[in-house]
């Protein structure tokens, strides 16, 4: 069976610290590794991510595969407190039409 | 504005009483996905569905029904026969050819009285 483990379930910094999520998979031809962002309700898409070792970036925010220990990893630098949010990975493979998410990280910046 | 929408943004469940989740969306997308949001739980697919008049169950499909009698409209029945329905539910669509890419409603939350 699918499965996405993501760590830890729960984070608080304060603003300015440099966090790290993590996210590991086990899919059966594994295609892809997502990331969302959950602010208040709806899930917002941050990265996907297919190949290994190329890091995807968006400002403060990067994210990288590795295939062969099969997990990814979400950074966030110089954290503010807009920053708060659950954060989802989620995998797919090669032949399903859907998604397995993790349980979610929930990410807390005090000012 | 393209997107999805959701409603109602809250909703009360009687005992014994169905309940149906709207879900609409204008993106033109083919696919289109019911999930449910349990707090530390992450988000588990009820159902999907790729093209109008056919879905296919997911992973928790007992006790809820779906029908996709148009593109743009997906929406999700509880029923009474689903016993712990107080959970967040989320409608996303996609395109076919890339449907690793979701698309979320704002989410309706069901509770039971």
């Amino acid at each position: 069976e699918d499965k996405v483990v993501q760590s830890p379930l729960s984070l608080v910094v304060h603003e300015g610290d440099t966090v790290t999520l993590n996210c590991s998979y086990e899919v059966t031809n594994f295609r892809s590794l997502l990331w969302y962002k959950q602010e208040k309700k709806a899930p917002t898409f941050l990265f996907m991510l297919t190949s290994s070792g190329i890091e995807k970036k968006s400002g403060r925010l990067s994210s990288i595969l590795d295939k062969k220990e099969l997990f990814s990893i979400l950074n966030i630098t110089a954290t503010q407190t807009g920053d708060s949010a659950i954060y989802l990975c989620a995998a797919k493979n090669q032949g399903a039409q859907k998604l397995v998410f993790g349980q979610g990280t929930r990410l807390t910046i005090n000012p | 504005d393209g997107g999805i929408t959701q409603s109602p943004k809250y909703l009360f469940r009687k005992e014994g009483q169905n309940v149906t989740l709207s879900c609409e969306q204008n993106l033109n997308h083919d696919a289109m996905y019911w999930y449910r949001q349990d707090p530390g739980q992450g988000l588990r697919l009820i159902y999907y569905s790729q093209i109008v008049n056919d879905f296919q169950k997911g992973d928790i499909a007992e006790g809820y029904s779906v029908s996709r009698e148009k593109k743009e409209s997906f929406p999700l029945t509880v029923t009474s026969a689903q016993k712990n329905p107080t959970a967040f539910y989320l409608c996303a669509s996609s395109t076919q050819g890339a449907n690793e890419k979701l698309f979320f409603g704002s989410g309706t939350q069901l509770s039971v009285l």
